[in-house]
């Protein structure tokens, strides 16, 4: 296991398009998050999973985000009608819960430019 | 709501001399600390951490202290190396109390001068 694994790495897309954002968490983690990173702040939190189940949406997230993690494994992160405003660094995070330590491991990020 | 606050921006150190890192945090329910470090370009990396049920953690050259009655927590790296220069965020979650999610600050900027 490499660890979490994000796909792509970068996407440039023109403002109105959809984009579709991959992430393979570290296998037997139960809990996926989503971030979002832009420049000069820390990840600010999107949505997580705990298994497939989808417990929390940041208000920051409008309606046109969503997200799916549907065996419990890997989760798509889906813009649609991108705008500027959406250009940030997307981050999948995986954690273990219920174990002693539980610290969450990210991936390498998909950022995302929209044009 | 800043939950878990980093007041520092920036920090520049000596090579050699110790780095002291800050965090704030509002969540009484947090009990699982947590700091990371990030160069450009790539996910955060997970450095040390620390439960709620301890006071200090150990590991090499990093050392991280918690004050709950204070609400503070702190990264003490010692000795500082160039290859330390990085931002590190720290981030709270509550492993008791069900389902909370990981929050970060919004990080300090570390430069360690040769």
């Amino acid at each position: 296991d490499t660890g979490v694994s994000q796909n792509p790495r970068h996407k440039i897309t023109k403002r109105g398009q959809n984009v579709t954002f991959r992430c393979d968490p570290i296998s037997e983690h139960n809990r996926l998050y989503w971030y979002r990173q832009t420049l000069g702040q820390g990840p600010e939190f999107l949505t997580y999973f705990q298994n497939e189940a989808q417990l929390e949406k940041s208000r920051l997230l409008s309606d046109r985000f969503s997200a799916e993690r549907p065996k419990g494994s890997f989760s798509t992160l889906e813009i649609q009608r991108t705008e500027q405003g959406d250009s940030a660094m997307y981050l999948c995070a995986s954690q273990l819960m219920g174990g002693q330590d539980t610290e969450a491991f990210f991936g390498q990020g998909t950022r995302l430019t929209v044009v | 709501d800043q939950q878990v606050k980093q007041n520092s921006p920036s920090l520049s150190v000596q090579e050699g001399r110790i780095s002291i890192l800050n965090c704030d945090y509002t969540n009484s329910m947090f009990d699982y600390f947590l700091w990371y470090k990030k160069y450009p370009a790539e996910g955060p990396t997970f450095l040390i951490s620390i439960s709620s049920i301890k006071d200090k953690n150990e590991d090499g050259r990093f050392t991280v202290f918690l004050n709950k009655s204070a609400k503070h927590l702190s990264l003490h790296i010692v000795p500082s190396q160039p290859g330390d220069s990085a931002v590190y965020f720290c981030a709270a979650t509550a492993n008791s109390g069900g389902y909370q999610k990981v929050t970060f600050g919004t990080g300090t900027k570390l430069q360690v001068i040769p």
